[in-house]
């Protein structure tokens, strides 16, 4: 059975790019959470949707970052302008619904922002 | 934000040995999770917890909900190399479905 899938697995970009990072929750999960994971701070959540619907994006550090989620087997986490600040991990994991706890991890993308 | 306190921040262990560590919180939680990350991949889950005292196994890792509810044991027995890792326990407070708070991370090496 796939898990979850993301893309690209690593991305090298300059200041000031746009950056895109895809997700495909796994099959018959309605709840995607997304994450970015740094040595000082760990893992923290982005935000999560459910049924495709935002649910809470307090997580999202700035205005630069965005997500949508136009169906069920897709989202994507988007930096526009990306800094160097932003380089990370950003994995991507999902439920069944809110109400499982037990959430799966995609692999991650290594972002990197020269 | 929320903290979850994580202990030891990293250990070395050697084949053989029973290696713990524990999560502690000042809040409540109404469910406990332990996951594995090995290098370059994303957290695989090994054991949920979800009433109060409830102890689970898995193999050989038995992970604990502690009785107040603000803590979290994960014991590993008789440690093999492929151990290592870091373990992240997670907790998720009532009244927040899908958030979960993440502890900084156990990282298991092996003894030189």
């Amino acid at each position: 059975d796939a898990g979850v899938i993301q893309s690209p697995r690593h991305e090298v970009t300059e200041m000031g790019q746009e950056v895109t990072l895809r997700c495909k929750p796994i099959s018959g999960h309605n709840s995607l959470f997304w994450y970015r994971q740094t040595m000082m701070r760990g893992l923290e959540l982005l935000i999560y949707f459910n049924n495709n619907v935002p649910i809470d994006d307090s997580g999202m550090p700035e205005d630069r970052f965005s997500a949508k989620m136009p169906n069920a087997s897709f989202s994507t986490l988007k930096i526009q302008p990306s800094e160097p600040r932003d380089s990370a991990v950003y994995f991507c994991a999902s439920t069944p619904g809110l109400a499982n706890n037990e959430q799966f991890f995609g692999p991650g993308t290594r972002l990197t922002v020269l | 934000g929320q903290q979850l306190n994580q202990s030891p921040q990293s250990m070395f262990i050697q084949e053989g040995e029973d290696v713990s560590m524990n999560c502690t919180s000042s809040s409540i939680f109404n469910t406990w999770l332990w996951y594995k990350q090995d290098p370059g991949e994303g957290p695989v889950l090994l054991i949920a917890l979800y009433k109060a005292g409830e102890l689970t196994s898995n193999g050989r890792l038995t992970a604990q909900f502690g009785i107040t509810r603000k803590d979290s044991f994960l014991n590993i027995s008789a440690s093999i190399p492929s151990d290592v890792g870091i373990y992240f326990c997670a907790g998720q407070k009532g009244g927040s479905q899908g958030n979960l708070i993440f502890g900084k991370g156990t990282k298991l090496s092996v003894k030189p």
